[in-house]
């Protein structure tokens, strides 16, 4: 089944420490995105990617590091500077080939919280 | 800069009663909007589309939008809501281009038995 996938489900980081979250998917999607979740504020963007090695800072991006080597793959990391990392994390990908008006899919999100 | 409005964070509505959930939008183009659920722990799952054009989307599981140009809003609706409809629900515009999805900050639908 074509999907994407997010790991770990459950995080946590210790005061310091840079974790990182990944995020893979199978559906041959050029654009890839990192959203945070908290509790009555919606999804933020944090960093977008809309081919191999390119990317952009979303609304949200200070503390957050992000890569793109190949087209499945969008790995997050969460580094030392971002000082309110506790949140849901969600990665989507989406496709233009067939236009503007097609959805991005989502992965089940990563949970992290502070040790 | 595209923007979406929920303006209610909580909808109550009994089993069998038809269901609303509102939103409103502001693009500087031509509008791409989109109605998400999501389940608890879980990641967002696509619900329907605004079609150019076709003014009533239906979409997954019994859900329908109606989309209104003069009033800038694309509004969630189902005939009977289900207990099992009960979940957050997102609103999100992209207006053109590749662009990432803007979404509003959900509406939490409680379907009461």
């Amino acid at each position: 089944d074509g999907g994407i996938t997010q790991s770990p489900k459950y995080l946590f980081r210790k005061e310091g420490q840079n974790v990182t979250l990944s995020c893979e998917q199978n559906l041959n999607h050029d654009a890839m995105y990192w959203y945070r979740q908290d509790p009555g504020q919606g999804l933020r963007l944090i960093y977008y990617s809309q081919i191999v090695n390119d990317f952009q800072k979303g609304d949200i991006a200070e503390g957050y590091s992000v890569s793109r080597e190949k087209k499945e793959s969008f790995p997050l990391t969460v580094t030392s500077a971002q000082k309110n990392p506790t949140a849901f994390y969600l990665c989507a990908s989406s496709t233009y080939h067939r236009g503007y008006n097609q959805p991005q899919h989502f992965g089940d999100g990563t949970r992290l919280s502070i040790l | 800069a595209q923007s979406v409005a929920q303006p209610e964070d909580q909808v109550n509505v009994a089993e069998g009663n038809p269901l609303t959930v509102k939103c409103t939008y502001s693009v500087s183009g031509n509008p791409y909007l989109f109605w998400y659920v999501q389940y608890p722990n879980r990641g967002l799952q696509f619900l329907l589309k605004y079609i150019t054009g076709d003014n009533l989307v239906k979409g997954s599981y019994g859900f329908e939008a109606e989309f209104n140009k003069s009033q800038t809003s694309f509004h969630l609706k189902k005939p009977s809501a289900l207990v099992s409809d009960s979940a957050l629900y997102f609103c999100a515009v992209r207006d053109g281009g590749n662009t990432p999805l803007v979404f509003g900050k959900g509406t939490r639908l409680s379907v009461i038995a």
